[in-house]
This record gives structure tokens, sequence and C-alpha cells, in this order.
């Protein structure tokens, strides 16, 4: 497997402010991270797949000026929500993906945002 | 278009119980990947198993055991002699082979009873 955190687990901010959450790689050096979305009780939703050294792939629908994505090291992508609204409370999970798009995810423990 | 169902929103048995989560999917790619997730209380997604469309052997893990049926686009879950532990939201992905990028199915909650 790979083992994967995620940081903060939660946190709690007011409505127009900036919130970052850091997910890393900790057992192997990851080209590749995913993000995903999810809201109470739904699925998961990929939002944007995260490269090192390049800029993310997102998702149609999702705004690349507010959830700005930073891959910079190997073990090291951030999720940046710019100008949080309390529609964008949710569950927001990273995952990683050792040796190519045919092997299975691993995903960290998730972040859970409120936006007051 | 790629899409996973899992018609099951909600599951309860009684511990001991053998129990099918049902998952069908849909792709026109002929190389893809199949994976099941599930997702405890603590929200932390833990890999089950993972299938690529050329091997439709079942497979069997202790008391969980999978049916990849191509000719139905099926990939069901069995847990035999559930238990309380297996109480948890179980996803159904679709993995496409060129990207890495999984579509999950919309879940299927479980519930075992003692």
């Amino acid at each position: 497997g790979a083992v994967v955190s995620q940081h903060p687990s939660w946190v709690i901010c007011k409505s127009g402010t900036s919130v970052k959450i850091e997910c890393r790689s900790l057992d192997f050096q990851a080209t590749t991270m995913f993000w995903y979305r999810q809201f109470p009780k739904q699925s998961l939703m990929l939002m944007a797949t995260s490269n090192e050294g390049s800029k993310a792939t997102y998702e149609q629908g999702v705004e690349k000026d507010k959830f700005l994505i930073n891959h910079a090291s190997l073990t090291l992508s951030t999720l940046t929500v710019t100008s949080a609204h309390p529609e964008d409370s949710s569950f927001y999970i990273c995952s990683v993906q050792k040796g190519g798009p045919h092997n299975e995810q691993f995903f960290g423990p998730g972040t859970r945002l409120t936006v007051l | 278009a790629q899409k996973v169902t899992q018609a099951q929103t909600e599951i309860s048995v009684v511990e001991k119980e053998d129990v099918t989560l049902d998952c069908v999917y849909e792709t026109r790619d002929t190389t893809y990947y199949l994976f099941w997730y599930k997702q405890p209380p603590s929200g932390e997604l833990v890999f089950l198993i993972r299938r690529n469309s050329f091997d439709e052997q079942n497979e069997i893990s202790g008391r969980y055991s999978w049916n990849f049926q191509k000719s139905t686009s099926s990939f069901n879950f069995t847990i035999t002699a559930s238990q309380v532990v297996d109480s948890a939201v179980y996803f159904c992905a679709l993995g496409l082979s060129n990207t890495g990028k999984l579509i999950f199915g919309q879940g299927t909650t479980l519930q075992v009873k003692p």
C-alpha cells in the first residue's frame, strides 16, 4: 500500500477566508495525486489531478481559481480553497497512485472543512 | 459515458448473514479497472480489491468475494457471515486506464446489526 497523510484533519473558518490543505505521500514519491470532494452522504467527486512540477488538471465544473492546487514536490500537494463560502463546506480527500494509472489509489484520511 | 451505478443505497442485515453489494458499470473502453473501497465512519477509504477488464476470474479473500461478469457489466461484492465491523459505506469505482482517474458509484451503506 501507500501511506498518505492530510493536514489539518478538520478546519473551521469564516466566510471569505482562504484555507490550505496539505496532502503528503509518506512512503514513496508521487508524481500524481488526486483531490476529491465528498458532501455528506454522497459519493466522491474528483476535483483535479495534481501533477508534480506542472499545472493541475481540473475536472469540468471545478473552478481552478477558487481551488488552487500546488504540487511542488514529489511528496506534497496542497489544495487552497480561496475566499471560502458555506457551500464549500465538505470533506476533502487526496489520494496517491503508485506505479501508474492501472493501479489502485490510496487515500488520505480526509479534511473536513466547515465554512461559517 | 463512463458511469458506475450502485443501486442499493442502504442495506441492513443481522450479524452472520451473507450480503451482496451490487455494482454495474458503463464504459466503452476495452481496457479498464474496477475497484471496491470501504469507507468506515472514520472517513478514510480502505482499498479492498482491483480487477482489470481482462481478468474475469472471481476472487475470494477471507469472508469477502467478488464476482466480475463482463457480459452484464457487473462487479458484485459478497460478504459472507457478516460482522458488525463490516458496517461502513462501500464504493465501487471504475478506473480509466489512460489517466488513472476513478469514477465512483454512489456507495452502499451497509449496517450489520448484532
